[in-house]
């Protein structure tokens, strides 16, 4: 079953360094996201992406955060200068356009990212 | 007001038991969707059941099944013949929407332990 991927599987940045996290989603998908879960919290919605652009950001996805999708494959997300508060699990997920809302989004196995 | 509220951080069950997990939500559109992840202790967010706010029936994939209902908007997933493997953290969420890009919206999730 084709599934989401994520890379590093755990990615430990100093604070104030730019990361980047990648993952490639599944790849007849349209719909791209990024979630954070920052340890024993729970899941949180960063950004979401189609056609080449930010469809819906929250709160949290400020000027440090970027998502850019460089070729037809990677997804990724950027942070420019990370902060303590960045650690967390970031999870990829991707989903199908396909009519009314019953297709679930798909999750990577998550990038754990520890800010020192 | 929370949008997903899971009002069990813990719950136990023997394995061979059925066990309800409880997910009540809050939303004024009429189209959305709930969905179940299950997320094992090694962190992968793994998809366990849909259920729309127009389905007619109540939605079930092999052991798990979703007491949906709607007037008193929840959305309680119910774990059949429990096994250790279901031992995990369950997250209920919410789009909200008839697309399918809309964001996913947590609950605080809820842990189960499965016993001999």
């Amino acid at each position: 079953e084709p599934e989401v991927t994520q890379t590093p599987s755990h990615q430990v940045t100093q604070m104030g360094q730019e990361v980047i996290l990648r993952c490639v989603p599944i790849s007849n998908h349209l719909y791209f996201y990024w979630y954070r879960q920052i340890l024993g919290q729970k899941v949180e919605f960063l950004v979401s992406f189609y056609n080449n652009e930010i469809s819906e950001k929250s709160e949290i996805f400020d000027d440090q955060f970027s998502v850019e999708r460089p070729d037809g494959s990677n997804f990724t997300l950027k942070i420019r200068s990370t902060k303590l508060e960045d650690s967390a699990m970031y999870f990829c997920a991707s989903s199908e356009v396909e009519g009314f809302s019953n297709q679930p989004q798909h999750f990577g196995d998550g990038t754990r990212l520890s800010i020192l | 007001a929370q949008k997903i509220t899971q009002t069990q951080p813990g719950m136990f069950v023997q394995e061979k038991e059925a066990v309800t997990l409880d997910c009540t939500y809050d939303t004024s559109d009429p189209s959305y969707g709930l969905f179940w992840y299950k997320q094992p202790s090694s962190g992968e967010m793994i998809f366990l059941i849909y259920q729309g706010s127009y389905d007619q029936q109540n939605a079930t994939e092999g052991r798990y099944s979703l007491n949906f209902q709607k007037a008193r908007k929840s959305a309680n997933l119910v774990i059949s013949a429990s096994q250790l493997g279901d031992s995990a953290m369950y997250f209920c969420a919410m789009r909200e929407g008839a697309g399918t890009a809309s964001k996913l919206t947590f609950g605080t999730g809820t842990r189960l332990q499965v016993t001999l």
